[in-house]
């Protein structure tokens, strides 16, 4: 079965630093993998997502994430975060088949002024 | 760009309701998806469709069901509302064709059972 851990439920960062959030994943075959963010009170958007080639995907918003198939990651960073980046950040893995993504449980990002 | 409405951010019903929840999508999408979202779970599929009247179960379809009589159309249905079904619900769409394939998200539907 599949599956998504994001090891940290809250992360705090002081704005203009930079920002590492994990993802591992479990998945049989060539995983489609998938970084969202969700601020509050809204639906999810996409910040990017990753398929096959360049292991270095760059996304909206100035993130990038790395799909490291050794490590089974795909960690998300940004080299300089602002306060409009506080929000929950969700990974989630998938295929191309009709079935959904899965989700990790979130990481919830703290900006400090 | 795509566009996934669904039609009420929040609803209360009471228990033992039978409760509608609709999803519109405007893009030709062939799959459709409902997710429930709560606090330290993350995003849990229930249900999905890869077509007109086709339908899979998810990771917790207990106490609902789905409808999709039109494409652009899916609905998640709580036969009877209860407590432990409080929660944000989601709904995606998504389509299959080649790069463009990807997930759009509607702006969530947040149900209070009574």
């Amino acid at each position: 079965a599949q599956s998504v851990t994001q090891p940290d439920i809250h992360i705090t960062v002081s704005e203009g630093a930079s920002l590492e959030l994990r993802c591992n994943y479990s998945y049989g075959a060539t995983p489609y993998l998938f970084w969202y963010v969700q601020s509050p009170g809204q639906g999810l958007q996409l910040l990017l997502k990753y398929f096959s080639g360049d292991t270095l995907v760059q996304g909206i918003k100035g993130f990038e994430a790395e799909f490291k198939r050794s490590q089974s990651s795909f960690n998300l960073r940004k080299p300089s975060v602002h306060w409009s980046d506080a929000a929950e950040y969700f990974c989630a893995v998938g295929g191309g088949g009709a079935d959904g993504l899965t989700f990790g449980k979130g990481t919830h990002l703290i900006i400090q002024p | 760009d795509v566009k996934v409405t669904q039609s009420s951010r929040y609803l209360v019903k009471r228990t033992g309701e039978k409760v509608f929840l609709e999803c519109v999508q405007d893009m030709d999408h062939e799959n459709m998806f409902w997710y429930r979202q709560d606090p330290g779970l993350g995003l849990r599929l229930i249900y999905f469709s890869y077509d007109v009247k086709m339908k899979e179960k998810g990771d917790i379809p207990e106490g609902y069901s789905v409808s999709r009589e039109k494409k652009e159309r899916f609905s998640l249905i709580l036969e009877s509302a209860s407590t432990n079904q409080t929660s944000m619900y989601l709904c995606a769409s998504r389509t299959n064709r080649g790069v463009n394939y990807g997930y759009t998200f509607g702006s969530g539907t947040r149900l209070t059972v009574v």
